[in-house]
């Protein structure tokens, strides 16, 4: 059975920088299909990011150019660099794998990390 | 991006009870939908994918049906451990999925 830890969330302010880490045991991030997906009051949820098995990255329209996905298959783990941090990222981020190779659905998630983003 | 409209935003119900939440895409997704139960301060949990596909260890008493753009998640027989908030998500555009907004199961 997948377990995946999310650790790296924070209190920051805008125009900062963070990364999140997922460190995944149960099974490989290199031949699975990873995201990373966020909650937030205003927005409920919301992907952010995918890596598919093959390393092929895609992003939401509001974090291109800002955030990137990444993938440690020595250390089984899946990051989200987050750049010029806004107040509107501010949401718990969750790190889930896809269930099947295209992810239409995502069937193990961490417990989520906390991302703040005030002046 | 395809929108989904989930009703109602919350409901009442008592422990026996058949509830039924629904989902509607702004178009036609064959049966691209997938359902999650989240409670408080823990990750959703997948119950149904593929629109009628129970996920392994997801009691019978959840169903889904459903195509093209209308779809439901019934709950026959609630229990005390059902009351929830439950998210649908269109994985038709994936990676752009889209969710829909929740409907939270209250005790009546």
């Amino acid at each position: 059975e997948g377990q995946l830890v999310e650790t790296g969330g924070g209190l920051l302010q805008p125009g900062g920088s963070l990364r999140l880490s997922c460190a995944v045991s149960g099974f490989t991030v290199g031949t699975n299909y990873m995201a990373w997906v966020r909650q937030s009051p205003m927005k409920g949820l919301e992907w952010v990011s995918i890596i598919t098995g093959d390393g092929t990255t895609h992003y939401t329209d509001s974090v291109k150019g800002r955030f990137t996905i990444s993938r440690d298959n020595a250390k089984n783990t899946v990051s989200l660099q987050m750049n010029s941090l806004r107040a509107e990222d501010t949401a718990v981020y969750f790190c889930a794998r896809g269930g099947d190779t295209m992810g239409h659905y995502f069937d193990y998630w961490g417990q989520g990390t906390l991302v703040t983003v005030s002046s | 991006d395809i929108q989904m409209t989930q009703s109602p935003p919350s409901l009442s119900a008592s422990v026996g009870d058949t509830v039924t939440i629904t989902c509607r895409a702004s178009q036609s997704i064959p049966n691209y939908v997938t359902w999650y139960q989240q409670k408080p301060g823990r990750a959703p949990k997948v119950l149904i994918y593929a629109a009628s596909t129970l996920s392994r260890g997801v009691p019978s008493r959840f169903t889904g049906s459903g195509s093209g753009t209308d779809f439901t998640l019934t709950i026959r027989g609630l229990q005390p451990e059902d009351f929830a908030t439950y998210y649908c998500q269109q994985t038709y555009s994936t990676p752009r999925s889209t969710f829909g907004g929740g409907t939270k199961v209250e005790i009546k």
